[in-house]
């Protein structure tokens, strides 16, 4: 069974651009998480999707934007870069079922450095 | 709101050495959920356990155990016997026990076993 898939792994951008990320779910699972992690504030939570609807969002300025294809793929966009949004993006995925409540399968995420 | 506490940023141990990592929570949920992940080098968080807060019944998994005590918001995990291959960050996250995905982390814990 594949796992969540990330790309790109790796990236580098220059402030004031823009950067797609793209994630792709356990087959079978339809709620996709993302998360950023720096080493000055971890791992934090940035958006959630579920049949292709925005369910949960974090603290994030408006400038962090995602979506969800109906094949529960999902993107999350980052306009405007600014040097601290250099991080590990990681996405997970999650079935929805009682039995598996909370438990996230993530990917190896996209290593993005912006200069 | 909800807060993961792991004080322990970095430990250092000799193979073969048993360690325990810390994590303490804060919630006003009745019900939630608590998780373990390991983040190897290359970078994917491994999910390691998940504990329901109605189940303090402590849990053993060959080298790995987690004691659980809600009286002091604690959910420890140990490694016995380390080995080099142990070594990672260590996450310990925290979900409420509604529909919401949203996974809580503490800071990590860099756990670096020497032969």
């Amino acid at each position: 069974k594949a796992g969540v898939t990330q790309t790109p792994r790796y990236l580098i951008k220059t402030r004031g651009q823009q950067v797609t990320l793209s994630c792709s779910p356990i087959s079978g699972h339809r709620s996709v998480s993302w998360y950023q992690q720096t080493p000055g504030q971890g791992l934090q939570f940035l958006f959630e999707y579920f049949s292709e609807t925005q369910r949960n969002k974090g603290n994030f300025p408006g400038r962090f934007s995602g979506r969800q294809f109906s094949n529960s793929r999902s993107e999350m966009n980052v306009s405007t870069l600014e040097l601290g949004d250099s991080a590990l993006y990681l996405c997970a995925s999650s079935l929805e079922s009682l039995e598996n409540t909370g438990e996230l399968f993530f990917g190896e995420g996209s290593r993005l450095t912006v200069l | 709101a909800q807060k993961v506490t792991q004080a322990q940023t970095e430990i250092s141990v000799v193979e073969k050495e048993d360690v325990t990592l810390d994590c303490v929570y804060e919630t006003r949920d009745t019900t939630y959920y608590l998780f373990w992940y390991k983040q190897p080098p290359s970078g994917e968080l491994v999910f390691l356990i998940r504990r329901n807060s109605f189940d303090e019944q402590n849990e053993i998994s060959g080298r790995y155990s987690w004691n659980f005590q809600k009286s002091t918001s604690s959910f420890n995990f140990t490694i016995t016997a380390s080995q080099v291959v142990d070594s990672a960050v260590y996450f310990c996250a925290l979900r409420d026990g509604g529909s919401n995905y949203k996974l809580t982390f503490g800071k990590g814990t860099l756990l670096t076993v020497n032969p």
